[in-house]
């Protein structure tokens, strides 16, 4: 199993542009999400899948759009691109937020907004 | 809200030595909590989940406790090495909602 993978690694923006961060996962888990990790603040969630067609806000969702079209891809779609939206981004995913339910995460997408 | 504090947010250790790692929560309405281990530039590592009915967790140097009651939890690391030296998280689950605490900077001295 790859796990949860994320593409790109890296990436720098220009105020206003758009992009498209990937995220895969081939454990077949019906739960689906993305953070962003800021410094000194903790990760912070931005949307959240519970399975495929199903999508819904989490703490800090502005700026950003997610579609959850398969089980297995988890797009995060930045419009227009604001230096504020300057962080490391992850995604992870899990069977389903139960107890017993261990969250696994990808390896980060570092994105700066000049 | 849920909020979740780690204290202290850096600790520098000389090796061999047994340290605690401790967080707190506000809403004790939770399904688990979940230690993650964060290398500079790296994912997070899940060490131990605790199951809100569970008091603690072990594995191998590592030991989790959870007080929902009091909204506490700590982590003891036993006989620490360089090889500890990381972020280590805590992060507690409600329903489809994770929140993270800010984390605590390890440094283990050889």
């Amino acid at each position: 199993n790859a796990g949860v993978t994320q593409t790109p690694k890296f990436q720098v923006l220009k105020t206003g542009q758009s992009m498209t961060l990937q995220c895969a996962q081939d454990m077949n888990h019906e739960y689906m999400s993305w953070y962003r990790q800021d410094p000194g603040m903790g990760l912070r969630l931005i949307h959240y899948s519970v399975g495929a067609g199903i999508t819904d806000q989490g703490e800090v969702p502005n700026g950003y759009n997610v579609s959850r079209s398969t089980t297995e891809d988890f797009p995060l779609r930045l419009l227009s691109a604001a230096p504020s939206q300057t962080s490391v981004y992850f995604c992870a995913s899990s069977y389903l937020q139960r107890e017993v339910d261990e969250q696994f995460f990808g390896p980060g997408t570092r994105l700066t907004v000049l | 809200k849920q909020e979740v504090t780690q204290i202290p947010a850096a600790l520098s250790v000389p090796e061999g030595e047994n340290l605690v790692l401790n967080c707190s929560f506000t809403d004790s309405a939770i399904y688990n909590l979940q230690w993650f281990r964060q290398d500079p530039g790296k994912g997070l590592t899940s060490l131990l989940l605790i199951q809100s009915s569970q008091r603690e967790q072990t594995s191998g140097r590592l030991n989790a406790s959870l007080d929902k009651s009091s909204g506490r939890s700590t982590l003891y690391i036993a006989a620490s090495q360089p090889g500890d030296s990381a972020t280590y998280l805590c992060a507690v689950t409600r329903t489809n909602d994770m929140r993270f605490g800010a984390g605590t900077r390890l440094t283990v001295k050889p």
